[in-house]
Formats: structure tokens, C-alpha cells, sequence
């Protein structure tokens, strides 16, 4: 087994700021994974990674940057911080290939003040 | 590319009665599914991972049906208690792709009245 672990729980900002989530996994997994959650709406990706330094954009990507130091970790920045951008932010990893599970982090909250 | 629209968005049930959540998608390369829960405050669990050539899965306590000639995919808690009250999400992988994407309905929240 493993986990993944996101810092910090909560991130509290105000609007125009840069501000950065990380996440940590011990699966040893290749593929990294950001998505935003919001209600009623479901999972967005932002960012993927398939290894180490490689990024992929999501259909979210705009407005966010992401950086894949090491094969265990993966972080998120949130460029401009913006009230319309409060959500809950989900870190995943999976094995590579296509029929490989997704596991979670327990997300990050963002608020914006 | 895929779409995945998942029903209903809000479900309330009585303790002992069952649950139907359903996903529908678009893609005829769909081929692995699943089924996640997440309960209040917590991160996605997988409840179950199904692949194309299996159209009846039974967990604990649920079944999940695919039909892929319809492309519906649903999740059925037979008899629901008060620890099932949680918001369910369905997911899709497409065989073909190389994009590590899934696509995921938009969450049912369920509320399983004791």
C-alpha cells in the first residue's frame, strides 16, 4: 500500500498572489496528477506528469503552473489567486497505462481573501 | 472526445432501501470503468474498477452493471445504510488513448436517511 500527502490542507491566500500546493506519494507510481474539484461539477484535470520533469497540461491548465521535481513529487501553483478560484484541489498518482487505478490525496482547500 | 453525464446529481433513500446511481458515455472505446466514493471532509476511495468484458461486478454490499451496448454503466447499493451517505463518482479510461486522462461524471451526493 501507499499515500499520497498534500500540503497543506488549507491554503489561504488573497487575490493576486502566487500561491503553491504540494503533494507527496510513496506508490512509487510514475503518473501525477492535479485536478480541481468543484461542486456540482465534478473533476477537472490542471496537470498531469508521466515522470520525473515531464508536464502535461490539462483542460484546466490556464492560470496554473506545476513542477515535477522528483518521481514523488508533484506540486501545483496558482499563479494569480483569484476569488472565483476557491475549490478543493485533488493530487492523484497511478501506475502507468490505461487501465491503472487512480488514488487520491485527501485535497487542499484553497480560499482566497 | 468523451463524455460522461452521471444521474442523478442528489439522491436521498431510506435506511434498508437501494440505491441507483448511473453513468452514461459517449465514447465506444470506453473501456475500463470506475467507481469511486468519497464521504465528507475525505479523498476519493475506489469502490470498484470494472473492465469492459465483465457486465455484472458485485462488491459489498453493491452491484455494478455494465451495458455497453447502451453505455450506461450503474452502481446499485441493495440495501443502504447510514455509513453509504456520501458523494459517488463515476470514471471512464478510453482503450485507445495515450492521454493518462479519466473521465469522470459530476458526482451524486448520496443521503441515506436512518
Amino acid at each position: 500500500g501507499g499515500i499520497i500527502t498534500q500540503t497543506p490542507k488549507f491554503l489561504i491566500g488573497q487575490e493576486g498572489q502566487k500561491l503553491t500546493l504540494k503533494c507527496q506519494q510513496n506508490f512509487n507510481h510514475d503518473t501525477m496528477y492535479w485536478y480541481r474539484q468543484d461542486s456540482g461539477k465534478g473533476l477537472r484535470l490542471i496537470y498531469y506528469s508521466i515522470t520525473e520533469n515531464d508536464l502535461q497540461k490539462g483542460d484546466l491548465s490556464e492560470g496554473y503552473d506545476a513542477s515535477r521535481e522528483k518521481k514523488s513529487s508533484f506540486s501545483l501553483t496558482v499563479t494569480s489567486a483569484q476569488k472565483n478560484e476557491m475549490a478543493v484541489f485533488l493530487c492523484a498518482s497511478s501506475r502507468t497505462g490505461v487501465g491503472n487505478t487512480l488514488y487520491f490525496g485527501e485535497g487542499s482547500r484553497l480560499i482566497v481573501v | 472526445g468523451e463524455q460522461v453525464e452521471q444521474r442523478p446529481p442528489h439522491l436521498s433513500v431510506r435506511e434498508g432501501d437501494s440505491a441507483v446511481i448511473t453513468c452514461t458515455y459517449t465514447d465506444p472505446n470506453s473501456y475500463y470503468f470506475f467507481w469511486y466514493k468519497q464521504e465528507p471532509g475525505a479523498s476519493l476511495q475506489l469502490l470498484m474498477k470494472v473492465f469492459s468484458s465483465t457486465e455484472i461486478n458485485e462488491g459489498q454490499g453493491f452491484t455494478v452493471l455494465l451495458n455497453k451496448k447502451d453505455k450506461r454503466l450503474s452502481l446499485n447499493l441493495t440495501a443502504a445504510h447510514p455509513g453509504d451517505s456520501a458523494a459517488y463518482f463515476c470514471a471512464v479510461r478510453i482503450s485507445n488513448t495515450g492521454y493518462q486522462n479519466f473521465y469522470f461524471g459530476k458526482g451524486t451526493s448520496l443521503t441515506v436517511i436512518p
